[in-house]
């Protein structure tokens, strides 16, 4: 099966700094990649979709200027937290796919990254 | 808008079976989605259901009604590493937009 890889898996750093979370497909093109945040007890919420040479779409209440997504190439995109500070501390994670036309093309997520803001 | 309601919390007992309900309100529907998630860890696929019915693999099984914005997922033969949050989404939009619903932690007990 189609493999996507986070790193780092785990982040611990100090309020004010940035920090850049990479998504990479292994095994296929990723024509899509989303970023998703997941807190404690509570479910995936889509922060933003990442298409390869263009600029993300966020979902409404994510800043985009807070949250910036890089989507590169067709096996990278990277999501960096500019400015953190405690409440960003969350579990995140990615997910990717290839759009081939049809109903749906399966999305294969990343292990996710822990990020805890100090 | 989006809305997908699952319980928050089931409990079972091991080998019993338990069906996890969810219902939805989205647009531009194309189909419904079950993963499960262990804590820490990414979701891994379940099912995906687009047309009504029940489709089955293994112990588990996922059914969907279009016409209600209903689904469930079923569980038979339940083990302890079943004990797991269960992630009910739906997918919309051109971009294979995934919407996850709340999850349903499921705890298994001997």
């Amino acid at each position: 099966g189609a493999v996507v890889s986070q790193h780092p898996s785990r982040v611990i750093c100090k309020s004010g700094t940035s920090v850049k979370i990479e998504c990479r497909s292994l095994d296929f093109q990723a024509t899509t990649m989303f970023w998703y945040r997941q807190f404690p007890k509570q479910s995936l919420m889509l922060m933003a979709t990442s298409n390869e040479g263009s600029k993300a779409t966020y979902e409404q209440g994510v800043e985009k200027d807070k949250f910036l997504i890089n989507h590169a190439s067709l096996t990278l995109s990277t999501l960096t937290v500019t400015s953190a500070h405690p409440e960003d501390s969350s579990f995140y994670i990615c997910s990717a796919t290839t759009l081939m036309g049809g109903v749906y093309n399966e999305q294969f997520f990343g292990p996710g990254t822990r990020l805890t803001v100090l | 808008g989006q809305n997908i309601d699952q319980p928050t919390e089931m409990t079972a007992t091991e080998g019993a079976i338990v069906q996890i309900n969810c219902t939805y309100q989205t647009s531009g529907f194309n189909g419904l989605f079950w993963y499960q998630q262990h804590a820490g860890e990414a979701p891994t696929f379940l099912s995906y259901n687009v047309l009504d019915g029940l489709e089955e693999k293994g112990r588990f099984s996922s059914f969907l009604s279009r016409s209600k914005g209903y689904s469930y997922l079923l569980l038979k033969e339940l083990q302890m590493k079943d004990s797991a949050s269960y992630l009910c989404a739906s997918i919309s939009g051109g971009y294979n937009k995934l919407i996850f619903g709340a999850g349903t932690r499921l705890a298994v007990h001997p």
